[in-house]
C-alpha cells in the first residue's frame, strides 16, 4: 500500500541553524500539507501547497518557514533559523486532491532545538 | 475557525472492555478523520468519514454530519490499543483541525 514517509526520523540541530525536513508524498498525490505538533498538544496545521505554490498557510507558518517540491517526488520544510519552539513532531501528508478528500500522513519527523 | 471537542480527555479500560469516544464540532465539515497516535509519536489512519458509519475490525466510527458529531467505537480493546486518538475535521479549505484527543490507557 503506498504511503508517505519522511526523512529523517529524528533531527536534532542547535538554535539559530538552518534545517530541511523532507518528505516523498503518495506518488498520484497532487496536494502536499505540513503539520506540526508541540510535545503534548494537540496537531495543528502549518500549510497546504498545490501546483507548486502555497493554497493555505496559518498563522505559526511566518518568514522563517518555505516549502518546496524541488522534484517530482520531494515535498521540503525549511526552517531558515531554528529557535527553541520550533522543537516538534512535524507530520507531511498528502492527499489525492483537495478537501473533502482523505489525507495521508507520514510518519513524522521529531525536530529538538537545542 | 471551526472548534473540536473530544470526550472524554483520559479513558482507562481493562483489557477486553467496550468504550466510545466523542468529537464534537461546531460547523459544518466536508472531511472527518480520525487517528491513532501510537507511542512512537506517528499518527495512525483509523477512518475517513465524513458521514455514515464504517467499520474496521474491532474499531468503527459513525459520523452524524447534521448533529456535528462522530463517534469511535473500541471493541474488546487490547493494550495495543493504547494511545491518543485524534478526531479532525476540514471545511473545504485545504487544513484538518484537530481535536486535543483521548488519552487511551489499556490495562491487562
Amino acid at each position: 500500500e503506498p504511503e508517505v514517509t519522511q526523512t529523517p526520523s529524528h533531527q536534532v540541530t542547535q538554535m539559530g541553524q538552518e534545517v530541511i525536513l523532507r518528505c516523498v508524498p503518495i506518488s498520484n498525490h497532487l496536494y502536499f500539507y505540513w503539520y506540526r505538533q508541540i510535545l503534548g498538544q494537540k496537531v495543528e496545521f502549518l500549510v497546504s501547497f498545490y501546483n507548486n505554490e502555497i493554497s493555505e498557510k496559518s498563522e505559526i507558518f511566518d518568514d522563517q518557514f518555505s516549502v518546496e517540491r524541488p522534484d517530482g517526488s520531494n515535498f521540503t520544510l525549511k526552517i531558515r533559523s531554528t529557535k527553541l519552539e520550533d522543537s516538534a513532531m512535524y507530520f507531511c501528508a498528502s492527499s489525492a486532491l483537495a478537501g473533502p478528500y482523505e489525507q495521508y500522513f507520514g510518519p513524522g519527523t521529531r525536530l529538538t532545538v537545542t | 475557525g471551526i472548534q473540536v471537542e473530544q470526550s472524554p480527555p483520559d479513558l482507562i479500560l481493562q483489557e477486553g472492555a467496550n468504550s466510545t469516544l466523542r468529537c464534537n464540532f461546531s460547523d459544518s465539515v466536508n472531511n472527518l478523520q480520525w487517528f491513532h497516535q501510537n507511542p512512537w509519536g506517528q499518527l495512525i489512519n483509523l477512518f475517513y468519514i465524513p458521514s455514515g458509519t464504517k467499520q474496521n475490525g474491532r474499531l468503527s466510527a459513525t459520523t452524524v454530519a447534521t448533529e456535528r458529531y462522530s463517534l469511535l467505537y473500541i471493541s474488546s480493546s487490547q493494550t495495543t490499543d493504547s494511545g491518543v486518538y485524534f478526531c479532525a475535521v476540514e471545511r473545504a479549505d485545504y487544513k484538518l483541525s484537530f481535536g486535543a484527543g483521548t488519552t487511551v490507557t489499556v490495562r491487562a
